[in-house]
Order: structure tokens, then sequence, then C-alpha cells
């Protein structure tokens, strides 16, 4: 029973399209994540969400909308994609958003997204 | 700022042979919590160890651990023994306050280890 799912796996479109990438969680964690790991393998912070409501927005594009209808599921909808945005996509999650330092990160498997 | 520094692109280690991977953080909370992850070729993350500022002790998860110097800021990963299977990119992350709401992990940009029979 895997702990993060995120759908698709493999995302590959061509520029200006919209898509969505899913992610559900079974670990009953309040709070959710997006990271973004470019081509360079280096992973940065997009979004969190906790409990529904949005916390963190590290100053992503517009283009980027997030949406969470209840605490177990956060979508990443993305439109008017740009070659830019070819990169591996990770939904994560954790226990609690701000108490615990020792709150560990669980991993989905990632979404690879390849804009053409 | 650079957060979180890995200054190892690359490490090269024979099977059975101990590695260090290097870790330098920056912060100026007195409590923080420090982690280390590993991304195989197939991609997934997989937790591998944690360290909190307080804690007493280095942290130890089997062949894993941390080598902690809180005064030169660093958080080195141990492996020992190595494995073919340690093959992979392994990152340093530290959790910090984004914002009044929320914190999330802060990755390093990784070190990718290779392991030879």
């Amino acid at each position: 029973d895997t702990a993060v799912s995120q759908t698709p796996k493999y995302l590959v479109t061509q520029m200006g399209n919209d898509k969505s990438i899913k992610c559900e969680q079974n670990l009953g964690h309040d709070t959710m994540y997006w990271y973004k790991q470019d081509s360079k393998k280096f992973l940065k912070i997009m979004f969190s969400y906790n409990n529904k409501e949005l916390i963190i927005n590290e100053t992503v594009p517009n283009r980027f909308s997030p949406k969470s209808p209840d605490k177990a599921h956060l979508n990443l909808h993305i439109n008017s994609l740009e070659l830019g945005d070819s990169a591996v996509y990770f939904c994560a999650s954790s226990q609690d958003r701000r108490t615990g330092i020792n709150e560990k990160l669980f991993f989905g498997s990632g979404t690879q997204l390849s804009v053409l | 700022a650079q957060k979180i520094t890995q200054t190892q692109p690359g490490m090269f280690v024979q099977e059975k042979e101990a590695v260090t991977l290097d870790c330098t953080y920056d912060t100026s909370d007195p409590s923080y919590g420090l982690f280390w992850y590993k991304q195989p070729s197939s991609g997934e993350m997989i937790f591998l160890i944690y360290q909190g500022s307080y804690d007493q002790q280095n942290a130890t998860e089997g062949r894993y651990s941390l080598n902690f110097q809180k005064a030169r800021k660093s958080a080195n990963l141990v492996i020992s023994a190595s494995q073919l299977g340690d093959s992979a990119m392994y990152f340093c992350a530290m959790r910090e306050a984004l914002n009044q709401a929320g914190t999330a992990l802060i990755f390093g940009k990784g070190t990718t280890l290779s392991v030879s029979s």
C-alpha cells in the first residue's frame, strides 16, 4: 500500500498545453508539498498545504496552481506549459507543518514532465 | 544565500570501504533538524537519517551514521562497508521556516556516489 502516490509517472506534452498531476497520501498527515527537481537534480520547494490551506508559495509562476480538496490530496495544475517546466515533480507529505523540526518528508515516486 | 552546501559533486568508493559525504549548513535558529536522503537511479527519494540540533549523540541507522559537528555547522553522512546498491545521489537537507505559517525541507545540490566492485 503506497504511502504517497502520484499520477501520472510520466507526462509528455506540447508547449502551451495545460496538464495536471495528482497526489494522494494515506499516512494521515496534515501537510503536503510539491517539489520540483530540475535537470541538474536540484530539489526546490514550490508549495505546501496544511489541511487544505496554502501555507507556502515559493514565488512560483501563476501558471502553476495547486489545489487541495482535502488534506489527503494535493494536485498540481500547470497552464500554458513552457519548455522550462520540464522537470521531475515530487509530491511529499509530513505529519506537521511547523512545530516538528524532526518531521521528515515522505515522497511520492515523482512525475517526469517533458514539454516538447 | 545557500543554506545547505554539498561540495562534492561526485564520490567514488570501492565495495566494503567507508565513505563520508560532506554537508555544511547555515542557520541562525538554535533549533533545527538535518536530514539525509538517497535517490537511486530509479528516482525515488529514500529517507536515511535525521539529526536534531539538540541531540546529544550523533545519529546512527544501520550502516549510516551522521558526523554532526555543531560548531562547524557540518553534518556529514558516513556510510560504512559500502555496497554496490549504495550507488545513488545523496541529498542533505535542513528543515527551515519559510514563513510564519510553515516549514519545508531545503535541500543541498547533492552528491553522486559510485560504488565499484
